[in-house]
């Protein structure tokens, strides 16, 4: 089963706790996402990646890091300085211009 | 600063009821105007890639159009399952990471 997968489905955390959303892809593509999204809004870029071992900050990536050490793997940590967390994250992969994603991670902070 | 406004937030159409999903854009250099679909609690679906003005493309009952400043999803006679949130994106030629800019969404209801 080819594609992108994101886990968990569903995490949820405790105020100042850190925590980190899996994104992996069996695709071969070399640019990789994340987004956010909050109820009934679009979707906002948190970091992106070109290539293994380089990546940059999109609009909002404040309380947010990354890591790129594989091609196929992505991940996202949620630190606590990121003041509300709460929201539905996409990982996203693309070719030259498409962008593909995964099935999103729901994060919930209580 | 690139930005992108969807209209209307939320349109209800009857089965058969044929209608259009605005995409109004700013872009300095249009790479290229995307369509996704998305279900609740699921990841966004490409559905199409438009590059100029004049280009439309077709898939099932949705059909996309794109001018200098806007682009229409149109739906000839919708059915329920095509109920859904519709996203537009753009791509804008002078960033360099193919990063793309959204609008809110249009949120589709089909009732039979």
């Amino acid at each position: 089963d080819g594609g992108i997968t994101q886990s968990p489905k569903y995490l949820f955390r405790k105020e100042g706790q850190n925590v980190t959303l899996s994104c992996e892809q069996n695709l071969n593509h070399d640019a990789m996402y994340w987004y956010r999204q909050d109820p009934g809004q679009g979707l906002r870029l948190i970091y992106y990646s070109q290539i293994v071992n380089d990546f940059q900050k999109g609009d909002i990536a404040e309380g947010y890091s990354v890591s790129r050490e594989k091609k196929e793997s992505f991940p996202l940590t949620v630190t606590s300085a990121q003041k509300n967390p709460t929201a539905f994250y996409l990982c996203a992969t693309s070719t030259f211009q498409e962008q593909f994603f995964g099935p999103g991670t729901r994060l919930t902070v209580l | 600063e690139d930005q992108v406004t969807q209209s209307p937030e939320a349109l209800r159409l009857q089965e058969g009821e044929s209608s259009s999903l605005n995409c109004s854009y700013t872009v300095s250099g249009l790479r290229g105007l995307f369509w996704y679909r998305q279900d609740p609690g699921k990841g966004p679906e490409f559905l199409f890639t438009l590059y100029s003005a004049g280009e439309e493309k077709e898939k099932e009952r949705l059909k996309a159009t794109l001018t200098k400043k806007e682009s229409f999803l149109h739906i000839t006679a919708p059915k329920p399952e095509d109920s859904a949130t519709y996203l537009c994106a753009v791509q804008d030629d002078n960033n360099a990471g193919n990063m793309l800019t959204f609008g809110g969404g249009t949120r589709l209801m089909v009732k039979p």
